[in-house]
């Protein structure tokens, strides 16, 4: 069975600082996705970032960069020049590449930016 | 706000209570998915719905009743629940392309609490 650990339950970062978040996985499959979720406190959860295991390239948007490992089965989250409004619940989240949906989150990390 | 919209945004119910949730995607996708948000636990994904028809039932008790008569909304019947149903029920849709599922995107959430 796949499963998805983060392994920071809370992080905190100063404002315009850089931050990684941590996220391993384990999986018997070689296609499949990858995902970053963030869920701000009391809001929508929506997607950061989303990685296709099948590309070597990591991906990229704005601020979010992944560092994606296959062979190590890592996909760490890099935030560029945090923002206060950065504030949230980080979900790592993985999804083989013929399942119907199911989507396995981790814990989460609580991540603060302080000003 | 994503464009999927989700009523109640709280409830409070009694154990021998009968309620139902209300999930709309505004987004033109086909398939559709609940999930249980509870504290220190990863989201556990309960339902799925694809084409309205269900693909996938996560050993859910039975006192959850998933309906999806359209492709646009997805239901959540509840009766006589425990206080450990008490958790944020979330809603998410995505695209089903070919034999795979693409990004789900995620409602606002109930909050259930169960007395």
């Amino acid at each position: 069975a796949q499963t998805v650990t983060q392994s920071q339950p809370e992080m905190s970062v100063q404002e315009a600082e850089t931050v990684t978040l941590s996220c391993t996985y384990d999986t018997s499959e070689s296609n499949y996705y990858l995902f970053w979720y963030k869920q701000p406190p009391s809001r929508q959860m929506i997607l950061v970032i989303r990685q296709e295991a099948y590309k070597q390239q990591n991906a990229t948007e704005n601020r979010f960069s992944v560092n994606f490992q296959k062979a190590a089965k890592s996909f760490s989250l890099k935030i560029s020049d945090s923002q206060l409004g950065d504030t949230a619940m980080y979900f790592c989240a993985f999804m083989g590449r013929r399942s119907q949906g199911n989507l396995i989150f981790g814990k989460g990390t609580k991540l603060s930016v302080k000003p | 706000e994503t464009g999927v919209t989700q009523t109640p945004r709280h409830l409070v119910m009694g154990m021998t209570n009968k309620k139902s949730l209300k999930c709309e995607q505004h987004l033109g996708h086909n398939a559709m998915y609940w999930y249980k948000q509870s504290a220190k636990k990863p989201l556990e994904l309960m339902f799925v719905y694809n084409f309205k028809e269900q693909t996938e039932n996560n050993s859910v008790p039975s006192r959850f009743s998933p309906e999806c008569p359209n492709s646009s909304h997805l239901f959540l019947h509840l009766h006589t629940l425990q206080p450990e149903d008490s958790a944020l029920y979330l809603c998410a849709s995505s695209q089903v392309i070919g034999l795979r599922t693409d990004t789900q995107y995620f409602g606002p959430g109930t909050r259930l609490t169960v007395l």
